[in-house]
């Protein structure tokens, strides 16, 4: 089946420390985004790919990078996190025509120590 | 830009009982209107959708909303609810083309859905 998959399911690091979460789909749609979602919070859209195209969302702080080398594959990198930082990340896709519905993964559940 | 407004935060309810899940709206375009379901610790799972036409949109797992556009709502309602339904439901909105956040979704802060026995 066609989907958007997550890895991995549940990230532990540590405070400062690196961390990159994936996100790949087979549904080649050409539009992907990431949200965060805190604890009992509405999903918030940091950014988003419309192809190679990178929007970022004004609010998103410089700590949050992404890459997105090809259609199936999207990276999301913070660069230092801090403890506020631990939350749920959820990839969606939607297609390029009228980006109306979305669909989402898992999610990657990331802990900070 | 455009707002969503769940005007529930918990909603508890018994076995078989009807349920209504309440959600408002603000945008000064036309909008996309959806409603979403989170089972613990996974993803956001579309239940339905209203893009045009009816109003009166049927979902999956037995859910139904309708879209009141002179009210602004988008209520979720089901007339008989399981154990299974226990979770959470967030009401969400698009931006229609021309809409300067087209594509993007702004989510409620969601209803905690309990269905006691």
């Amino acid at each position: 089946d066609a989907m958007v998959i997550q890895n991995p399911r549940y990230q532990v690091t540590q405070f400062g420390k690196p961390v990159t979460l994936s996100c790949s789909q087979t549904l080649n749609h050409n539009v992907m985004y990431w949200y965060q979602q805190k604890s009992s919070q509405a999903p918030k859209l940091l950014f988003h790919y419309y192809d190679k195209d990178f929007n970022n969302e004004a609010d998103t702080p410089d700590n949050f990078q992404s890459r997105r080398p090809n259609t199936s594959f999207c990276f999301l990198d913070i660069r230092s996190p801090g403890l506020g930082d631990a939350a749920m990340y959820l990839c969606a896709t939607s297609r390029q025509a009228d980006r109306v519905e979305l669909f989402f993964g898992s999610g990657t559940q990331l802990s900070v120590l | 830009a455009q707002s969503v407004t769940q005007l529930d935060s918990q909603v508890p309810v018994f076995e078989e009982a009807p349920v209504e899940l309440r959600c408002n709206y603000s945008s000064s375009v036309s909008v996309y209107l959806f409603w979403y379901v989170q089972y613990p610790n996974q993803g956001l799972q579309l239940l339905l959708k209203y893009l045009s036409g009816s109003t009166l949109v049927k979902g999956i797992n037995g859910f139904e909303a309708e879209f009141n556009k002179s009210q602004t709502s988008f209520h979720l309602r089901k007339p008989s609810v399981h154990i299974s339904d226990t979770a959470e439901y967030f009401c969400a909105v698009s931006e229609g083309a021309g809409g300067t956040s087209y594509g993007k979704l702004t989510f409620g802060q969601g209803t905690i859905l309990t269905v006691h026995p």
